[in-house]
């Protein structure tokens, strides 16, 4: 039972436009939700991540969006750069226990100079 | 200095075979994780120790043994090997436990042939 959805396996942009990665989760316990990068031969590395009382958090170009009510997020990365190819995981969680995250499959993003 | 560090970065092993897989950080983390990274590319908890102790045990083959001697450190043991356990075995600290930002190691690929 997938409890966190990342419907799209792979996408690809141009240098310089947005990236919007898409994640949906099942779990209306879940209250704090991350995005985690993974490059090739590598352990996936923390990006960003959302509390539940929020709705937005930014940092640099990177910016993720909850819609609690849809049960969904985004991860938006303006401008994308060749750099930001990678695998991108999105993980939820309770926050404040030893909950496990759940994490969703991976969307390989693939930005094209 | 790596952070969090696996040993071996490969493993190529027969059927019915028993090998260990060792995992140490050195970031002063409390709680550590072990997670498997199938063929589909899930990425799954298998366990969790804050401490030295077990906190999270996921529905695990008993097969598979965790081992934390101290804080710095959680090896995995696996007897008696299957085709089924080849995958990406990453381990993993956080500061805290149910720290969603957790710290990955470069991952064991472990090839059961």
């Amino acid at each position: 039972d997938q409890q966190v959805k990342q419907n799209s396996p792979s996408l690809s942009v141009q240098e310089g436009r947005i990236s919007i990665l898409n994640c949906d989760y099942t779990n209306s316990m879940f209250d704090y939700f991350l995005w985690y990068k993974k490059y090739p031969a590598e352990g996936p590395t923390f990006l960003i991540s959302i509390s539940s009382i929020k709705d937005k958090n930014e940092d640099g170009r990177f910016t993720v969006f909850l819609n609690k009510s849809a049960k969904h997020l985004s991860l938006h990365i303006v401008p994308s750069q060749p750099g930001d190819s990678a695998v991108y995981f999105c993980a939820a969680t309770l926050q404040g226990g030893s909950e496990k995250l759940v994490f969703g499959k991976g969307t390989k993003l693939t930005v094209n100079p | 200095d790596t952070a969090v560090s696996q040993t071996p970065k490969y493993l190529v092993t027969q059927m019915g075979n028993d090998k260990s897989i060792k995992c140490e950080q050195n970031l002063g983390h409390d709680t550590m994780y072990w997670y498997k990274q199938d063929s589909k590319k899930f990425l799954k908890i298998m366990f969790s120790y804050n401490n030295k102790e077990l906190i999270i045990n996921e529905t695990v083959p008993n097969r598979f043994s965790p081992k934390s001697p101290d804080k710095a450190h959680l090896n995995l043991h696996i007897n008696s090997l299957e085709l089924g356990d080849s995958a990406v075995y990453f381990c993993a600290s956080s500061r805290l436990a149910g720290d969603g930002e957790q710290y990955f190691g470069p991952g064991t690929r472990l090839t059961v042939t």
